[in-house]
């Protein structure tokens, strides 16, 4: 079945600092991901639909700055958390449509602001 | 933009029950899906209705989506404890973009 790897699956960082999220669709092409960010036991909420070659769309509320996207290839997606802070903490999960399958998630990173 | 309503919110029951969750919108969709997910993991897909009135099967699972392509249930039959989880409906109403439902967390008590 269709793969997405996510990477890291779990990240600390100090406030301030930078943070890369990798999303990869390792056995299919994707011209379209989508970034989530998900509280505990809450639902998904969708940040951005990163597309291949050209700038992510974003939600409304959703910080173009602060959440980087780039869709460099047909096969990697990345979402950088810029100058993050605690309540940037959170669980961020990527996910890319596939034909057969539907959507496919990558398994989430967990990001802790200290 | 959260257009699904998911109830209940939470539910904890007894192995053996059988439990109800139901995902309702104003907006019609092209397609609705159901997702279970596990803590620290992503949503696996279960199922995806796409007809009005349609009813899948998945094992214990019953999946239906309403006529009028604007609500879903799930129905749960025997509950076991492998079916906790977070269940979320994730409807389309056009394209490839989905939105998620607000989520309904199962806990089932051996």
């Amino acid at each position: 079945g269709a793969v997405v790897s996510q990477h890291p699956s779990r990240v600390i960082c100090k406030s301030g600092t930078s943070v890369k999220i990798e999303c990869r669709s390792l056995d299919f092409q994707a011209t379209t991901m989508f970034w989530y960010r998900q509280f505990p036991k809450k639902s998904l909420m969708l940040m951005a639909t990163s597309n291949e070659g050209s700038k992510a769309t974003y939600e409304q509320g959703v910080e173009k700055d602060k959440f980087l996207i780039n869709h460099a290839s047909l096969t990697l997606s990345t979402l950088t958390v810029t100058s993050a802070h605690p309540e940037d903490s959170s669980f961020y999960i990527c996910s890319a449509p596939d034909r057969v399958y539907g959507y496919t998630f990558g398994s989430g990173t967990r990001l802790t602001v200290v | 933009t959260q257009l699904l309503e998911q109830s209940p919110q939470f539910l904890s029951i007894q192995e053996g029950e059988n439990l109800t969750v139901y995902c309702n919108s104003s907006s019609v969709f092209s397609s609705l899906q159901w997702y279970r997910q596990e803590p620290g993991e992503g949503p696996v897909l279960l199922v995806t209705v796409v007809t009005g009135g349609e009813v899948k099967k998945l094992k214990r699972l019953t999946f239906q989506f309403g006529d009028a392509r604007k609500d879903s249930s799930l129905h749960i039959t025997a509950a076991q404890p492998g079916d906790t989880g977070l269940y979320l409906c994730a409807g389309a109403e056009t394209g490839n973009q989905f939105y998620f439902g607000t989520g309904t967390s199962l806990t089932v008590i051996p």
